[in-house]
């Protein structure tokens, strides 16, 4: 299947610093990606809508000055985290879409998630 | 929006007991639909998915669904379930004319030994 990874799987930073977050497809071409923020106990929650070569599409209560995403290639997203605040503390999660080309609703795979602490 | 609701948050089996996990949405249309699991410590993975055709579907690892689109639900089952099924499991939800998925809250299965 598809695989999808992550860097970091782990971080942890000082409040105000910025973050940045890799999604990668390994094995395949992604020209949508996904993240999403899992909160203790809670589900996924999207975040924002990454398309390869164009602006992101973020969610309704998502600040795009806090959270920017960058898709420069059809293989890599990125999300930094910008003057990061314990509150932004969470396992943030990344997806890649892969499609057939013949139907617009296909398949998500998801990356392992990267767990950032802000203290 | 659609929403998705999993009915339990937490269920506890003993190894050989047979498992159902509840799932229902609400969405006026058309909709597409998944289970994922999260295994401790790794990532989410795709247990099964509904796009058409017949309502019963089966997946990876024993597990099975049924999409009943009078009762807008799409309960998992599996007939015997192992220590190795210990997981998070969640429902997701597509309509057809989108393109973003919608989470249920997950339910945590813990298998006994």
């Amino acid at each position: 299947g598809a695989v999808v990874s992550q860097h970091p799987s782990r971080v942890i930073c000082k409040s105000g610093t910025s973050v940045k977050i890799e999604c990668r497809s390994l094995d395949f071409q992604a020209t949508t990606m996904f993240w999403y923020r899992q909160f203790p106990k809670k589900s996924l929650m999207l975040m924002a809508t990454s398309n390869e070569g164009s602006k992101a599409t973020y969610e309704q209560g998502v600040e795009k000055d806090k959270f920017l995403i960058n898709h420069a290639s059809l293989t890599l997203s990125t999300l930094t985290v910008t003057s990061a605040h314990p509150e932004d503390s969470s396992f943030y999660i990344c997806s890649a879409r892969v499609g057939d080309g013949r139907a617009l609703v296909d398949t998500q795979y998801f990356g392992p998630g990267t767990r950032l602490t802000v203290l | 929006a659609q929403s998705v609701s999993q009915h339990n948050h937490h269920v506890i089996l003993s190894e050989a007991a047979s498992l159902e996990l509840g799932c229902n949405y609400s969405y006026g249309g058309t909709v597409n639909l998944f289970w994922y699991v999260q295994y401790p410590g790794q990532h989410l993975q795709l247990l099964l998915k509904y796009f058409s055709g017949d309502p019963l579907v089966k997946g990876i690892k024993g597990f099975e669904a049924e999409f009943i689109k009078s009762k807008f639900s799409f309960n998992l089952r599996k007939p015997s379930v192992q220590w190795s099924d210990t997981a998070e499991y969640f429902c997701a939800v597509i309509p057809t004319n989108d393109y973003k998925l919608s989470f249920g809250a997950g339910t945590t299965v813990t298998v006994r030994a």
